[in-house]
């Protein structure tokens, strides 16, 4: 049971690459999210998704997409990476919405040069 | 308006001893959720406790415990018998609400607090 894996741990981007982070979870969780951290900021919600084939925005959506293809992956791409997207990127799942614990994958830090 | 805040950047303890890490939150919900998350320099996060609105008593879990008022809106950590490994970064986030389809179980972070254990 590897809990909720991230790949990859690490990536250097220039402004204007893309690329997709992968997250996933092996615990049958229906509920997923992408969150970002930045210095003296705390954790902030980029978007989740309640089930398969859901998606939803958080509190910082914008120049980022997500994808929910199945329950077990929970993907987040950058189209067009920007300096302001450095940052460090954490997936998260929980069984449901009801208030059960948010399980957090290892993070990916990201630099966008 | 900031929903969750922790005032202290920074705390040390001594090895052995309690302490007290603060939160504050801003909800007009009746029904949320709080929850305590230590971060490593390793940089995982590790669930550390959780409180409900509405339960009646503090939740404990080992040597953490939350000291829940209510009517202060506070929900601070304790911290017993501190040790060298408690060292890390400590969040405090809060769920709101209990509609489900609405809220998305999502939790809103304070800027955390920076806790060394000295020896």
């Amino acid at each position: 049971n590897a809990g909720v894996t991230q790949t990859p741990k690490f990536r250097v981007l220039k402004t204007g690459q893309s690329m997709t982070l992968l997250c996933a979870q092996d615990m049958n969780h229906e509920y997923m999210y992408w969150y970002r951290q930045d210095p003296g900021m705390g954790l902030r919600l980029i978007h989740y998704s309640v089930g398969e084939g859901t998606t939803a925005k958080g509190e910082v959506p914008d120049g980022y997409n997500v994808s929910r293809l199945k329950k077990q992956n929970f993907l987040l791409g950058l189209e067009s990476a920007a300096p302001s997207q450095t940052s460090v990127y954490f997936c998260a799942s929980s069984l449901g919405g009801g208030g059960e614990t948010q399980y957090f994958g290892p993070g990916t830090r990201l630099l966008v040069l | 308006a900031q929903k969750i805040t922790q005032t202290q950047p920074g705390m040390f303890v001594q090895e052995k001893e309690a302490v007290t890490l603060d939160c504050t939150y801003d909800t007009s919900d009746q029904s949320y959720g709080l929850f305590w998350y230590k971060q490593p320099s390793s940089g995982e996060m590790i669930f550390l406790i959780y409180q409900g609105s509405y339960d009646e008593q503090n939740a404990t879990e080992g040597r953490y415990s939350l000291n829940f008022q209510k009517a202060r809106k506070s929900a601070n950590l304790v911290i017993s018998a501190s040790q060298l490994g408690d060292s890390a970064m400590y969040f405090c986030a809060m769920r709101e609400g209990v509609n489900d389809g609405e809220y998305g179980n999502k939790l809103v972070f304070g800027a955390g607090t920076i806790l060394r254990v000295k020896s």
